[in-house]
């Protein structure tokens, strides 16, 4: 059974880079049939996607994020990462991994298999 | 940027049938998914495809899509189905988009 555990400093201070790993057991982060994602939710308020990424390194990300957000794959520890850059008391929530299959034939990817998710907050 | 349209909450006597909307710009044409979401747990994807099951899902959840509107049915709603539930594309020019999320209060 798949699982996705994400892992990373609970607390970061303001202008500070946040970091967080997500690992994957069960399966393989090389899969032709996934992608990979990050997906955040400030506290009390809606899911919001921040990106996506195949494991050649291709990538899709959150217009309103993409000039702060950097991520990279490991396969070789089944692991992908996310960096968030200049981060602010806005960017505090819960962050989730999560496995996005491509269906076929029709390619509108859904997310199918979520990390339990870790709250990160920025403060001072 | 594509976006998506969700009620802030809707209600439903227990047992009886809830449905949930999801509002976007020709909607119809691409397929939608829904999570369900309760307090402090990771979203569990409940319809993909517009009106498929994942395995374990109940039949009580069944969802359609036409137009510029797509619906997450919940018949016989149980306590348990009490959450939070969100929509979710995948755009050309967007990728992935989610909706704001809606509150089901069963009664």
């Amino acid at each position: 059974q798949l699982q996705l555990q994400e892992s990373g400093p609970g607390l970061v201070k303001p202008s500070e880079t946040l970091s967080l790993t997500c690992t994957v057991s069960g399966g393989s982060i090389s899969s032709s049939s996934h992608y990979w994602g990050w997906i955040r939710q400030p506290p009390g308020k809606g899911l919001q996607w921040i990106g996506t990424i195949y494991f050649s390194g291709s990538t899709y990300f959150n217009p309103s994020l993409q000039s702060r957000v950097t991520f990279s794959v490991d396969t070789s520890k089944n692991q992908f990462s996310l960096k968030l850059t200049s981060v602010t008391a806005a960017d505090t929530a819960v962050y989730y991994c999560a496995r996005l299959l491509i269906p076929v034939p029709v390619p509108h990817p859904y997310f199918d298999s979520w990390g339990q998710g870790t709250l990160v907050t920025v403060s001072s | 940027s594509y976006e998506l349209s969700q009620p802030l909450s809707v209600s439903v006597a227990l047992g009886q049938t809830a449905r949930i909307t999801c509002e976007g710009n020709n909607i119809g044409s691409i397929n939608v998914h829904w999570y369900q979401q309760k307090p402090g747990q990771a979203p569990v994807l409940v319809i993909y495809g517009d009106s498929n099951r994942p395995s374990g899902i109940p039949d009580r959840f069944s969802g359609s899509n036409s137009g510029n509107t797509a619906t997450l049915t919940i018949s016989g709603a149980q306590a348990g189905d009490e959450a939070e539930y969100s929509c979710q594309v995948w755009d050309s020019s967007t990728a992935v988009v989610f909706g704001g999320g809606t509150k089901l209060t069963v009664l």
